[in-house]
């Protein structure tokens, strides 16, 4: 089974410059996370989605960050403009949702985007 | 009270030897203790996890000791081997929400 996809591994941009991220979730799974990861911490939740619905975005940075999940498969997360403090590894999880809302928790990470901000 | 405190930062342990790291919690709705691993250059990968109603999980070498009263879950890693050198996360869930401690950076020497 393929595992969650993200791209580009690395970027590097000037402060005040615009950047985006790609996800692609496992097969099925509905629910897609966006996950910040400054060196040294732990990945803290920016966004989560329930198929192409937001459920919990409350530590989103509306005034920079935005992210979209057409059609409830793909994501994208969008940096503009980016500040030197974004610095830092954009991790997508995604997990599988059962019936009736009962759930592992087992969130199924991809290998990061690493984000380097000038 | 959303947050996870994780202890030690860093850990430094000889092969064969015990590796405990120690995770408290405030919010009493957790309902899901899961740990996560991270090597270098990779996202996180479920290791282990437990629910507040057993009091401890052993798979393998990997063992989870489960306090409710205190509000504290620790992961003991015994025999442990290089190849277990990595940043070790616990994280509490409350239904789908995942909340990370800060990580502990362990490290093995043969």
């Amino acid at each position: 089974e393929a595992g969650v996809a993200q791209s580009p591994r690395y970027k590097i941009i000037e402060k005040r410059q615009s950047v985006a991220f790609w996800c692609n979730p496992i097969s099925g799974h509905a629910t897609l996370y966006w996950y910040q990861q400054i060196l040294g911490q732990g990945p803290k939740l920016l966004i989560q989605f329930q198929n192409n619905g937001v459920v919990d975005d409350s530590q989103l940075p509306k005034d920079r960050f935005s992210a979209e999940r057409l059609k409830g498969v793909d994501s994208t997360l969008k940096i503009q403009p980016a500040k030197l403090e974004d610095s830092a590894v954009y991790l997508c999880a995604s997990s599988l949702n059962l019936a009736g809302g009962a759930n592992t928790g087992e969130l199924f990470f991809g290998e990061g985007s690493r984000l380097t901000v000038l | 009270q959303q947050q996870v405190k994780q202890s030690p930062q860093s850990l430094i342990v000889q092969k064969g030897g015990i590796s405990i790291i120690n995770c408290a919690y405030e919010n009493t709705a957790f309902d899901y203790f899961p740990w996560y691993q991270q090597f270098p250059g990779k996202g996180p990968a479920l290791l282990i996890a437990i629910r507040p109603d057993v009091s401890e999980k052993k798979e393998g070498r990997f063992t989870i000791s489960f306090n409710k009263s205190a509000k504290q879950f620790s992961l003991h890693i015994m025999d442990s081997q290089p190849g277990d050198s990595a940043t070790y996360f616990c994280a509490a869930s409350t239904g789908d929400k995942l909340i990370f401690g800060t990580g502990t950076r362990l490290q093995v020497f043969p």
